[in-house]
């Protein structure tokens, strides 16, 4: 049973379009993660927080901004969406003193 | 070169046959994660360990630090067990380095 949830599972959008992907968690995690997964290719992180109002970007660059208003949401926003924006975008979180990480079931985004 | 590298990148099995995937890393971690993700893509931890052996049902889980390495078996395989298996690290800080990942095939 998940722990963490993310919507929509799947989303298909024209260029142009702002989108939201939503990501809460029920566990009381300080930390939580979203990562980007092209086809074929590893996981990067793209944006962390380590609690409400921290935010910092990740390892590999992205035009998408995040807020962490409350420490169970962490939406993840793309202003003007573009076909090189289609990827896979999984969140995650975690307790703030442990290495464990729990996964969403992520959101298959593609932009046409 | 990644610093973190799986091999194979792709694994057919027939059932009962037993498997191994391995990973390799290049970098200073605290920790290693075995990560399964199912063709819808949601991902679940199946281990996380910063030393010697772990196991869960079918599955087991090996780390050599000295050599930094690390060993993901499955035993009695099962189609259900088809998936990509991932391996991450966590260095030195509390982030997760991927590596690309093993696809799993098992044919009944």
């Amino acid at each position: 049973e998940a722990d963490i949830y993310q919507t929509p599972r799947y989303l298909v959008i024209g260029t142009g379009k702002k989108i939201t992907l939503e990501c809460s968690q029920t566990m009381g995690h300080d930390k939580m993660y979203w990562y980007q997964q092209d086809p074929g290719m590893e996981l990067h992180l793209i944006h962390y927080s380590y609690g409400v109002n921290s935010t910092e970007k990740g390892d590999l660059s992205s035009e998408s901004t995040v807020s962490r208003i409350r420490t169970e949401h962490f939406p993840l926003t793309l202003e003007s969406a573009r076909p090189s924006h289609t990827s896979q975008y999984l969140c995650a979180s975690s307790e703030f003193n442990s290495l464990e990480n729990t996964f969403g079931s992520g959101t298959r985004l593609t932009v046409v | 070169k990644n610093e973190v590298e799986q091999s194979p990148q792709n694994l057919t099995a027939q059932e009962g046959e037993f498997i191994t995937i391995n990973c390799s890393y290049s970098v200073g971690i605290s920790a290693l994660h075995w990560l399964q993700q199912h063709p819808g893509g949601g991902i679940v931890s199946l281990f996380m360990l910063s030393s010697g052996k772990k196991k869960h049902g079918r599955l087991i889980a090996t780390i050599n630090i000295q050599e930094k390495h690390s060993s993901l078996h499955i035993t009695a395989s099962h189609p259900r067990d088809s998936a990509v298996y991932i391996c991450a690290v966590v260095k030195n800080t509390d982030k997760l380095i991927f590596g690309t990942g093993t696809r799993l095939q098992v044919f009944p």
